[in-house]
């Protein structure tokens, strides 16, 4: 159970266009969940949570108008990246809280801007 | 959330146990220790969380100082496909904030 299913698992868009990204919960209602960035080689980045209904809360550093979080439901929350460049350029994963069993991961977008 | 420190790889040979560490001396009383495991291009897979008792699931088994300013995850018989890095997370704020992790190798 605690399922949360990402796609696309791949996209590839040119410069200056908008990519969304999905994550859905597929057995269990997601009040909240968490947008990661990873670069090669490093860890996890938190960019930002959200929480259904209400406004996503970015961490510090994090452009909100660039990365548009969207979470109108209790199982799909989606992470639009606006006017990609090639620096946006990452693996993107998303995570949603499942109570005492912890936090669930979708399996992760890689993203390529050309 | 508590910083957390653990060596940067380690190695062990197939079948034997996996004993990987993670020191969080500043803990607080309410965050839990969270094990996750990270195969490469894939999302992070839940391994195993506790608070301040010893936990053990069919995957691993979490090992907390009394003291709880440190803890081991035990992989009882590595195999090849438990090669990927373990990220040990302090949690208490309601995310989880990755710290750089341990690449584990199992070599044959």
């Amino acid at each position: 159970g605690a399922v949360v299913s990402q796609h696309p698992s791949r996209v590839i868009c040119k410069s200056g266009t908008s990519v969304k990204i999905e994550c859905r919960s597929l057995d269990f209602q997601a009040t909240t969940m968490f947008w990661y960035r990873q670069f090669p080689k490093q860890s996890l980045m938190l960019m930002a949570t959200s929480n259904e209904g209400s406004k996503a809360t970015y961490e510090q550093g994090v452009e909100k108008d660039k990365f548009l979080i969207n979470h109108a439901s209790l199982t799909l929350s989606t992470l639009t990246v606006t006017s990609a460049h090639p620096e946006d350029s990452s693996f993107y994963i998303c995570s949603a809280s499942v109570g005492s069993l912890g936090y669930t991961f979708g399996s992760g977008t890689r993203l390529t801007v050309v | 959330d508590a910083k957390t420190t653990q060596p940067p790889s380690m190695d062990c040979a197939e079948g034997r146990a996996a004993n990987l560490p993670c020191n969080h001396s500043t803990i607080s009383g309410n965050e839990y220790v969270y094990w996750y495991r990270q195969i490469h291009s894939q999302g992070p897979q839940y391994i195993i969380h506790g608070l301040k008792n010893n936990e053990t699931n069919e995957m691993a088994s979490l090992i907390i100082t009394e003291d709880r300013k440190s803890s081991t995850l035990i992989l009882p018989h590595a195999t090849l496909r438990d090669t990927a890095v373990y990220y040990c997370i302090a949690e208490g704020g309601g995310k989880l904030i990755f710290g750089q992790g341990t690449e584990l190798s199992v070599k044959p």
